[in-house]
């Protein structure tokens, strides 16, 4: 199956600033979400992005598909952000089963 | 629209001792996935179904673990018996059709302590 590498493992940020993260695949995907686990443990699904770029009011994420990698930025980023950002990818084929990167925790300080 | 629901929240027991997880997806979705999330881990994929039946079981340790999804609607994990091993966070999420570029919907999750 795939590898799903995701950078940085641990960022923290003041409220305010901007950020960016990073995810690559080992193989091509069909689908691609970014999801955000909250201090409580659940998963938020932000983006589904297999290729091209999406907004959602401070977040959005871009995947160049042909260079196996997608990126998610927050910008003026809040305490509210804090958490685990995992990004998922699925193969063709695959039946919808997700293989998960380790994550990206972020914290936001006031 | 309600999302998808699981109970208990939070559950210890001992080793040796069985547990069993509820699941009650988004209505209407077809597809139910139950994942393990060890601390600091990533979701790893346990088993998935297609309405009632059984899409892909590949990682779940068959020997200890089992699930079912009687109508296609709600389902529950056990593990008999329970391994130290075994503590995480097993998540269940739903998605509407369960293709490869399917949306997938999480529940709040259930936290095992095994001790």
């Amino acid at each position: 199956g795939i590898q799903v590498e995701q950078s940085p493992p641990d960022l923290i940020l003041q409220e305010g600033a901007n950020s960016t993260l990073r995810c690559n695949f080992s193989d091509s995907v069909n689908n691609l979400q970014w999801f955000h686990q909250n201090p409580w443990g659940q998963l938020i699904n932000l983006f589904y992005i297999p290729s091209g770029t999406k907004q959602n009011g401070r977040l959005s994420a871009t995947t160049v598909a042909t260079e196996r990698y997608s990126l998610l930025y927050i910008s003026s980023s809040q305490t509210t952000d804090s958490g685990v950002y995992f990004c998922a990818g699925g193969q063709a084929g695959s039946q919808g089963n997700l293989i998960f990167g380790k994550g990206t925790k972020l914290s936001v300080k006031p | 629209e309600a999302g998808v629901a699981q109970s208990p929240r939070y559950k210890i027991i001992e080793k040796r001792q069985s547990v069993a997880f509820w699941c009650n997806p988004i209505s209407g979705h077809a597809t139910l996935y139950w994942y393990q999330q060890i601390l600091g881990q990533g979701p790893k994929l346990l088993i998935q179904f297609q309405n009632n039946g059984v899409v892909d079981d590949s990682q779940l340790p068959k020997d200890r673990f089992s699930a079912e999804r009687l109508k296609g609607v709600d389902s529950t994990l056990k593990i008999q018996p329970a391994k130290l091993e075994d503590s995480a966070v097993y998540l269940c999420a739903s998605s509407l059709r369960g293709g490869s570029t399917d949306t997938q919907y999480f529940g709040p999750g259930t936290r095992l302590t095994v001790l």
